[in-house]
């Protein structure tokens, strides 16, 4: 099945700074979701990216889908307390999505 | 909509003894999943239903873990006999196959700690 790894594991920022997380599969994917878990919580679905070369934005978010559609990013532009959490960029289908062990960040004020 | 709704939300029980997790998923949401999660292995997938029927129960961990969904409304997780090792959040989610875009509806999760 597709493999997504997700880079960095863990992300300590000064708030204020900016962040990004990618996603890379080594097979290309029909779509991409990201999802995000604040500590203590469950997870919460962010956005679908489908399209190829796909971007877009959630106020401080920006979420691309690569041309060949086999990476994705997120990027966090000057971040918040508020955006401590891990995020998660499943692999697989609908039917099945398999969650690795996301992104962790942490924003110091 | 209420959401996904799990109970109990925390479970504490000792270890032998059966535990069994409930969920409600969103109305009109054809697709019903089980996940655990723990720091050492994240979150890995149990079991999903699709129309009340389980497609895929490979992820479950042994044969002391079963799952069933009666009707569209209602999910159980059943682990019997429980073990020290079964301690995670347990998470139940829902969707709808034809709204993909609109990805999964988690529960706030059910905390079991077998001592």
């Amino acid at each position: 099945g597709q493999q997504v790894m997700q880079i960095p594991q863990y992300q300590h920022v000064q708030e204020g700074e900016d962040f990004t997380t990618y996603c890379n599969s080594s097979t290309t994917l029909s779509n991409i979701q990201w999802y995000k878990q604040r500590p203590g919580g469950h997870p919460v679905f962010l956005i679908q990216l489908v399209k190829s070369g796909e971007v877009k934005k959630q106020k401080r978010l920006t979420f691309q889908f690569g041309e060949a559609k086999k990476n994705s990013s997120l990027h966090i532009t000057a971040t918040q307390t508020t955006d401590v959490g891990t995020y998660f960029c499943p692999s697989g289908n609908t039917g099945k999505l398999i969650f690795g062990q996301g992104t962790t960040l942490q924003v110091k004020p | 909509d209420a959401g996904v709704i799990q109970s109990p939300r925390h479970e504490v029980t000792e270890m032998g003894q059966e535990v069994t997790l409930r969920c409600k998923p969103i109305s009109g949401h054809n697709s019903l999943f089980w996940y655990r999660q723990t720091m050492m292995r994240g979150l890995e997938l149990l079991i999903y239903f699709n129309n009340n029927v389980p497609i895929d129960d490979s992820g479950m961990p042994e044969d002391r873990f079963s799952a069933k969904m009666p009707n569209a409304s209602f999910s159980t997780l059943k682990i019997q006999p429980s073990e020290p090792r079964d301690s995670a959040v347990y998470f139940c989610a829902s969707s709808h196959p034809d709204r993909g875009a609109d990805g999964y509806t988690f529960g706030s999760g059910t905390r079991l700690t077998v001592v």
